[in-house]
């Protein structure tokens, strides 16, 4: 059972485009993280929420934390081949010591 | 600070072989994580060590295992490869609790 969901699981875009990647569960997190990856390296930490209804921006990227604390969302404005990767979210949740769930991802290709 | 450390960067084996990952955390982080990352299976959560200790398992067979030292550095072993068990193998640190930090992995290639 896959208890946190990323969609889209593809996506090409051309460079320049604006594009939103969506995290959901029925779970509830204490925290949720977002992840890029090249290929062959190791995920690399953008951001951590925490608070519902958080949004936290870094450059021309935009993380969205659900106010039930169950989703979240990465949106992209006027994307770089540079974002190329693939994004993975992960959540940590309540337990004696917030257990982290990572989702399946989305593979972003911006094509200059 | 230094960043999560994992060595070798490259292997290659041969089925029935067994082979050893080393992972050394980020100063002062007491948990150690484990993937294995593949392309059709992403990634799969393999165990996580806290001050020595196993604290949670994946789904995974016996013949892969795992320690932490007190230095809270961590070793995986997996024994009797197959050529399943070629991946990209993840190792992560984290405070006490929530956010991981991920090493650049070891790929795998069992022959």
């Amino acid at each position: 059972t896959q208890l946190l969901e990323q969609s889209p699981q593809f996506l090409s875009i051309q460079e320049g485009e604006n594009l939103t990647v969506y995290c959901n569960s029925s779970s509830v997190f204490s925290s949720l993280q977002w992840y890029r990856q090249e290929p062959g390296e190791g995920p690399v930490l953008l951001v951590t929420v925490v608070t519902g209804g958080e949004v936290k921006k870094l450059k021309r990227l935009t993380f969205q934390f659900g106010d039930a604390r169950k989703d979240s969302s990465l949106h992209i404005t006027a994307a770089q081949p540079g974002d190329t990767g693939l994004y993975l979210c992960a959540g940590a949740r309540k337990t004696s010591y917030d257990k982290v769930i990572f989702g399946p991802g989305t593979s972003l290709s911006v094509i200059p | 600070k230094a960043g999560v450390t994992q060595t070798p960067r490259y292997l290659i084996k041969t089925r029935g072989q067994q082979v050893t990952l080393s992972c050394s955390p980020i100063s002062g982080h007491r948990s150690v994580s484990w993937y294995q990352q593949t392309p059709g299976q992403g990634l799969q959560f393999l165990f996580e060590y806290f001050s020595e200790t196993q604290r949670n398992k994946g789904n995974f067979p016996g013949r892969f295992s795992g320690r932490q030292f007190s230095n809270s550095r961590s070793e995986m072993n997996v024994s009797t490869l197959e050529l399943g068990d070629s991946a990209l193998y993840l190792c992560a640190s984290s405070p006490q609790r929530g956010t991981q930090y991920f090493g650049p992995g070891t790929r795998l290639l069992v022959l």
